[in-house]
């Protein structure tokens, strides 16, 4: 079946600093992978997204690249701002059709000045 | 360009009762899904409908219900509530071309309801 496991939280940052989140995926062919974000008292927005192997999504000076042979989507920024304090969640979709996303337990973040 | 629009945003409900919780999609957009948000279980697929019909279904008791309108609005119902009900409950919604593939588009989700269940 399709699953996302991603690094436990919390994580605590100074400001500039980087941030490393872990993803890996198990899934059936190809799957489409996501970034979402989570802001306090807010929905889930789209952070970034790839749909095939090599792939790199990128935003707001995050970035992620869908590797295939280590089934992996890890989430990087090189220098974090307080606003980016958030939850992340990594997600998939797969092959067969179906429009469902498959979510990680997600990692909360807090950026400290 | 309105947003996904959920009502209500807080409900506080008795074991037992039941529950409507509604979703106005983008405009355009036709496809429409529900997640169930929890500490213990994270985020989890509830259903989806596409002009009107359900075409994909998570894992959960037949207590959750939904349905959609020939407006794209949903609604989905939870009957004889227990308290590991309790919950986020986000919609989210998207363009979803015939072809059901997400990859070139985007789920847009709304700020979601917080259900309790006393």
């Amino acid at each position: 079946g399709n699953s996302v496991t991603q690094m436990e939280g919390p994580v605590t940052l100074s400001e500039e600093a980087f941030l490393t989140i872990n993803c890996t995926y198990t899934a059936t062919g190809y799957p489409s992978l996501f970034w979402y974000v989570q802001y306090p008292g807010e929905g889930l927005q789209l952070l970034l997204k790839a749909t095939k192997a090599d792939d790199k999504g990128s935003n707001k000076g995050f970035e992620a690249t869908y590797r295939k042979e280590t089934t992996s989507f890890h989430l990087e920024k090189g220098s974090v701002q307080v606003s980016d304090s958030a939850v992340y969640f990594c997600a998939l979709i797969d092959q067969t059709g179906a429009n469902n996303l498959f979510f990680g337990t997600g990692t909360r973040l807090t950026v400290i000045p | 360009k309105a947003g996904v629009t959920q009502t209500p945003r807080y409900l506080i409900k008795t074991r037992g009762q039941q529950v409507t919780l509604s979703c106005s999609p983008i405009s355009g957009h036709r496809s429409v899904s529900w997640y169930q948000q929890t500490p213990g279980q994270g985020l989890q697929f509830l259903f989806e409908y596409f002009s009107e019909t359900q075409r994909n279904k998570g894992n959960f008791p037949g207590r959750f219900s939904g349905r959609q309108f020939s407006n794209s609005r949903s609604e989905m119902n939870v009957s004889t509530l227990e308290l590991g009900d309790s919950a986020l409950y986000l919609c989210a919604s998207s363009h979803s071309p015939r072809d059901r593939v997400l990859r070139n588009t985007e789920a847009f989700f709304g700020q979601g309801t917080r259900l309790t269940v006393v």
